[in-house]
């Protein structure tokens, strides 16, 4: 079963307008983190932002924030201020919380996002 | 400080060859794990490593073969290529702290 989905494959925004990502997670693990990491046309990995799961305030770094509901089992990216070179591959991840995985990450399927002038 | 290196960036191989790639780590993490990229499909798990001498299956485990000798290093071995496994092959370390960092993917054709 898919342990990550994001539903949007693509969307579109306007630079300047804020943008929000989603991703639902399903896991029966107490202890879990979730991350979202951006895929630029380059094609490397680039970490934004991680959310643990025993975290209560939503993770921020810069103009990248996470709205953690966990209750609901979704980890929103908010984007604000979208910048052209926003315009990327974006992938939410879970890493649930057994040391013999590796700590290995269940990737979903990604949201394409274009900023546009 | 490198980081997640991986080599070679680019392989052409012709199916039923053979081959090795490398992914080295210098930031002495204990944990490295072994993704493949397709289109549409996210990263997939192929094979991880929680310690030297210690590996385990993800969830594309088939046609792949892993070793890891040492703390740095954690090559992936394609033992029979066949064009199922073209793809952009993506090695990860971390520690037990959260983030992943992410080699720079090795894009591979099988013909």
């Amino acid at each position: 079963a898919q342990k990550i989905t994001q539903t949007q494959p693509g969307m579109f925004v306007q630079e300047k307008e804020a943008v929000t990502l989603d991703c639902t997670y399903d896991t029966s693990d107490q202890s879990y983190g979730l991350f979202w990491y951006k895929q630029p046309s380059s094609g490397e990995m680039i970490f934004l932002i991680y959310q643990g799961s025993y975290d209560e305030q939503n993770a921020t770094e810069g103009r990248y924030s996470l709205n953690f509901q966990k209750a609901r089992k979704s980890a929103n990216l908010v984007i604000s201020a979208s910048q052209l070179g926003d315009s990327a591959m974006y992938f939410c991840a879970m890493r649930e919380g057994q040391r013999n995985s590796g700590y290995a990450l269940n990737f979903g399927k990604g949201t394409s996002l274009l900023v546009t002038p | 400080n490198a980081g997640v290196t991986q080599t070679p960036k680019f392989q052409v191989l012709k199916t039923g060859q053979s081959m090795t790639l490398q992914c080295a780590q210098d930031m002495n993490h204990e944990y490295m794990s072994w993704y493949r990229q397709d289109p549409g499909m996210g990263l997939r798990l192929i094979h991880y490593s929680v310690g030297a001498g210690i590996t385990d299956q993800g969830e594309v485990p088939n046609g792949y073969n892993v070793s890891r000798s040492t703390t740095e290093d954690f090559p992936l071995r394609l033992l029979s290529a066949a064009p199922s496994q073209t793809s952009v092959y993506f090695c990860a370390s971390s520690t037990l702290s959260y983030e992943q960092y992410f080699g720079p993917g090795t894009r591979l054709t099988v013909t």
